[in-house]
């Protein structure tokens, strides 16, 4: 199975800040992850696809990209309702594997 | 607007069965992947079980497989998890999701919480 390793698991930030989470795969995954983000009592919310392709509908201050093996999810500014946890995910190959999550905090 | 709705949910003893379904509507049923997703806060998020759209493919996470079946009726617009053997480690929050045709989750219902207790 493909372990995904996000990290950190908990960051406090403040509204406006830039906020990077990293997500990396035990093995090569192409550009075959999602991004989803997920509110206290609610389904996770698709983000971003194809490791960078914005979801319709989601606020362009996300964005995600690939460096080398790692991907990255980056909100430029953040508001007051992206406080929340985020988990990465690869579609690679079965079976398809999440991240542990980073919690969005308010600092 | 694409909607999934779970039912089915609830208190099961240990050693039982049960049955989770998933209404859909709103888009093509019959031409998508669907996929069980089940969330504890012991294990995270877990996906467990894939289904062509015709349901002539599945898959499943390899230590659910024998206890668990997922299958769907396409023209009730429905989408099946028959657990058996139920264990206090499938306590969990099960979503029904949906697969766009390139493999990403593009959206989930609202869950069915599962709790496993005698």
């Amino acid at each position: 199975d493909i372990q995904m390793t996000q990290s950190p698991s908990t960051l406090s930030a403040s509204v406006g800040d830039r906020v990077t989470i990293t997500c990396r795969p035990s093995q090569s995954i192409s550009d075959w992850l999602a991004w989803f983000q997920q509110k206290p009592g609610r389904a996770p919310k698709l983000l971003i696809y194809k490791a960078s392709v914005l979801q319709s509908g989601v606020p362009s201050r996300f964005s995600g990209s690939i460096s080398v093996t790692e991907f990255t999810l980056t909100i430029s500014s953040l508001q007051p309702d992206d406080f929340a946890t985020y988990y990465c995910q690869q579609y690679n190959s079965y079976p398809w594997t999440f991240g542990q999550g980073t919690k969005v905090e308010i600092k | 607007e694409v909607q999934l709705v779970e039912s089915g949910g609830g208190l099961v003893k240990p050693g039982g069965s049960l049955r989770i379904s998933c209404a859909a509507s709103g888009f093509m049923f019959s031409t998508y992947t669907m996929n069980w997703v089940r969330q504890s806060p012991e294990r995270g998020l877990e996906w467990v079980s894939s289904i062509s759209s015709a349901g002539s493919y599945t898959h499943y996470t390899d230590s659910l497989k024998g206890r668990f079946t997922v299958s769907r009726d396409n023209a009730k617009t429905s989408l099946y998890l028959d657990i058996t053997s139920v264990r206090a480690d499938d306590t969990a929050v099960y979503y029904c999701v949906r697969e766009e045709t390139t493999g990403w989750f593009d959206s989930w219902g609202q869950g069915a919480r599962v709790i496993v207790s005698s």
